[in-house]
């Protein structure tokens, strides 16, 4: 079974406008962490936000922010007045277990932002 | 500051040779992964080095792949008779062991083709 779910292979946004991108994850563990990266054209992945399992509230950094559902097992990225150089990849991310571990990733998301 | 650094950024051979990657984490960094991401999909991890502590290879794919880390400094990840199937960027990230985020720092990859 797929332990990390991206459902949107591709999605298309006007400028400004915010986009959910859809992220669904499953494991047994009860400390798990989740992560989101942005891939651009140039390949790098860039760190963009966490959630860890026991955090109380939705996390949040500057235009992104993480719309956790833990009952059901999903962990939405939403990019608020989305800009130009937001089109990239976007992946999702899952971390079982505490400290540092590997990471395992859905297939991702390519978000165009249209002007 | 210096960032997670990759050698060489590509590399191009024949069907059959020996390659080896190299990967410089950022200083002070205990953990150190190696991941794989074939053109237009996810990264799949490879393996994972954590202090002293044996490294988990389970995400090797077959027993060509191997890879080596000195203390907490350099790794190196071989490719052995390579196939084209191996072709792909390989990527390289390191992280604290303690923290809230386990953050992981990606270098910029090494592209291999293999002919």
């Amino acid at each position: 079974a797929q332990k990390i779910t991206q459902t949107q292979p591709g999605m298309f946004v006007q400028e400004k406008e915010a986009v959910t991108l859809d992220c669904t994850y499953d494991t047994s563990d009860p400390s798990y962490g989740l992560f989101w990266y942005k891939q651009p054209s140039s390949g790098e992945m860039i760190f963009l936000i966490y959630q860890g399992s026991y955090d109380q509230q939705n996390a949040t950094e500057g235009r992104y922010s993480l719309n956790f559902q833990k009952a059901r097992k999903s962990a939405n990225l939403v990019i608020s007045a989305s800009q130009l150089g937001d089109s990239a990849m976007y992946f999702c991310a899952m971390r079982e277990g505490k400290g540092a571990q590997k990471l395992v990733f859905g297939q991702g998301t390519r978000l165009t932002i249209n002007p | 500051g210096a960032g997670v650094s990759q050698s060489p950024s590509n590399k191009v051979t024949e069907k059959g040779k020996d390659v080896e990657l190299r990967c410089d984490p950022i200083s002070g960094h205990t953990a150190l992964y190696w991941y794989r991401q074939r053109l237009g999909q996810g990264l799949e991890f490879l393996i994972y080095f954590q202090g002293n502590s044996a490294p988990d290879k389970s995400g090797l794919p077959s027993d060509r792949f191997s890879a080596e880390r000195t203390g907490e400094s350099v790794s190196t990840l071989t490719i052995q008779r390579t196939q084209q199937e191996d072709s792909a960027v390989y990527l390289c990230a390191s992280s604290l062991n303690w923290g809230t985020y386990n953050e992981q720092f990606f270098g910029p990859g090494t592209r291999l083709t293999v002919l």
